[in-house]
C-alpha cells in the first residue's frame, strides 16, 4: 500500500479567498488524482495530475479555480480559488498502486473545508 | 464509460451479526478492479478490500469479503461480526485497469450498527 498524507485535515476559509492543500506520499507515483466529496454526496473527480505535465481537469472543472501542481513524483498540491459557500466540501488526493496485473488506489486523510 | 450503483442508501445492523452491502458495476472493459472503502465521519478513505475482474477466488480481509459475481456484474462486500465501529458510509468504486483510469465511485450506502 501506499501511505499518504494529506494536509490541512480541516479549514474554515472566508469566501474569496484561497486555500492550497498538499498531498505527500511515501513512494513515487506516476498519477494523482484529486477528488471532491459536496455534503452527503459522492466522490467526483476533480483532476489527474502527471509529473511534469499540466492536469487534466474533468468537465466542470477547470484550471483557473483549482490549479494544481506537481513538482515532483511524490507531492502534488489542489488549491482552491476564489472560494465561495458551495466550495465547501471535502477534497481527497488519490493515487494508484500497481500490484502485479492489478492497480490499487488508496486516499489521503482528506481536507474538509467550509466556506464562511 | 463506468456505472456503479449502490441500492442502498442506509443499512442498520444488529453488533455481532454479518451485513451485506449491495454493489453493481457496468463496464465494457474486460479487465478491471473493484473496491470498498470505508468512510468515517473524520470524512477519509479507508480502503478496505479489493477484487481483480481475472481473480479467481473472492477477496478476503479480516472480517470483510468481497461476494464477487462476474457474470451479474455485483461485488457485495460482507461485513462479519460487526462492530460498533463499522457505523460509516461505504462506497463501492471500479477502476479499469488501463492506465490512466480514474476510479467510479457509487452513491454510498449508510451502515448504521446498533448496540
Amino acid at each position: 500500500s501506499a501511505v499518504i498524507s494529506q494536509k490541512p485535515s480541516r479549514d474554515i476559509c472566508q469566501r474569496g479567498t484561497s486555500l492550497t492543500i498538499q498531498c505527500q506520499v511515501d513512494s513515487q507515483v506516476t498519477m494523482m488524482f484529486w477528488y471532491r466529496q459536496q455534503p452527503g454526496q459522492s466522490l467526483t473527480l476533480i483532476a489527474t495530475a502527471n509529473q511534469g505535465s499540466e492536469a487534466t481537469y474533468e468537465s466542470g472543472f477547470v484550471i483557473d479555480k483549482f490549479p494544481i501542481s506537481r513538482p515532483n513524483l511524490t507531492f502534488s498540491t489542489l488549491t482552491v480559488s476564489n472560494m465561495s459557500p458551495e466550495d465547501s466540501s471535502i477534497y481527497l488526493c488519490s493515487v494508484e498502486v500497481r500490484r502485479g496485473p492489478n492497480t490499487e488506489a488508496f486516499f489521503g486523510q482528506g481536507t474538509r473545508l467550509t466556506v464562511v | 464509460a463506468q456505472k456503479i450503483t449502490q441500492t442502498q442508501p442506509g443499512m442498520f445492523v444488529q453488533e455481532k451479526e454479518a451485513v451485506t452491502l449491495d454493489c453493481t458495476y457496468d463496464t465494457s472493459d474486460p479487465s478491471y478492479g473493484l473496491f470498498w472503502y470505508k468512510q468515517p465521519s473524520s470524512g477519509e478513505m479507508i480502503f478496505l478490500i479489493y477484487q481483480g475482474s481475472y481473480d479467481q477466488q473472492n477477496a478476503t480481509e479480516g472480517r470483510y469479503s468481497l461476494n464477487f459475481q462476474k457474470a451479474r456484474k455485483s461485488a457485495n462486500l460482507v461485513i462479519s461480526a460487526s462492530q460498533l465501529g463499522d457505523s460509516a458510509m461505504y462506497f463501492c468504486a471500479m477502476r479499469p485497469n488501463n492506465a490512466g483510469n480514474m476510479l467510479t465511485f457509487g452513491g454510498g450506502t449508510r451502515l448504521m450498527v446498533k448496540p
